[in-house]
């Protein structure tokens, strides 16, 4: 079952920040918004996760909102090399399953 | 170097012959799964399997057999390949969360093998 919605695709120009949105209405208490991104058709990179709090990493931040029922990943400055699929999953932070869904194509344009 | 080892990486065989795909990892992780990815389908979970000796269905295990008989490997295996199986494979590992809680959400993927059943 889909437990997220997310855009098909979207652009960003290089340089600039790509914000990609994420809805999770039906969220429950103890499941945490992941983020995973694929490169072309390489296999499915772990970015961040959270579960209400705003996170922050390397590659990433993760804004939730208060309500939990929505989220965006923000790649700051995003490069020709963040070109890929990104998928946004709610699940437990244990538990065996993972719904990847068909995620938003990012496209960085020069 | 931390990595989720797959092989073959490509592969054309044809309907009915017999096929392996391997699966190596060498971080220690407990948990292992397969997945294919289809256009418009997304990834697809085959089978996984917590520990070894435990194995279990995903959503799509028609046509696929696995084993874990040890903890690094986890062979997927098609015993009677068909066109539909057509497909990208992914394995991937997590590893157990500290402090008892269970497996983490952090998989780490292979880099895919491509089969193509004719």
């Amino acid at each position: 079952d889909a437990k997220t919605t997310q855009p098909p695709s979207m652009d960003c120009a290089e340089g600039r920040a790509a914000n990609l949105p994420c809805n999770h209405s039906t969220i429950s208490g103890n499941e945490y918004v992941y983020w995973y991104r694929q490169i072309h058709s390489q296999g499915p990179q772990y970015i961040i996760h959270g579960l209400k709090n705003n996170e922050t990493n390397e590659m990433a931040s993760l804004i939730i909102t208060e309500d939990r029922k929505s989220s965006t990943l923000i790649l700051p400055h995003a490069t020709l090399r963040d070109t890929a699929v990104y998928y946004c999953i709610v699940r437990p932070h244990t538990g065996n399953q993972f719904y990847f869904g068909t995620g938003t194509s990012l496209t960085v344009i020069p | 170097e931390a990595q989720v080892t797959q092989n073959p990486r490509y592969l054309i065989t044809v309907t009915g012959k017999k096929l392996t795909v391997t699966c190596s990892q060498n971080m220690n992780h407990e948990y292992m799964s397969w997945y294919r990815q289809d256009p418009g389908l997304g990834l697809r979970q085959i089978y996984y399997s917590m520990n070894v000796e435990v194995t279990d269905k995903g959503d799509v295990p028609e046509g696929y057999k696995v084993s874990r008989k040890e903890k690094r490997n986890f062979p997927l295996i098609l015993e009677s390949p068909s066109p539909n199986q057509t497909s990208l494979y992914f394995c991937a590992s997590r590893p157990y969360s500290t402090g008892g809680l269970g497996f983490t959400g952090e998989l780490f993927f292979g880099e895919g093998s491509r089969l193509t059943v004719l």
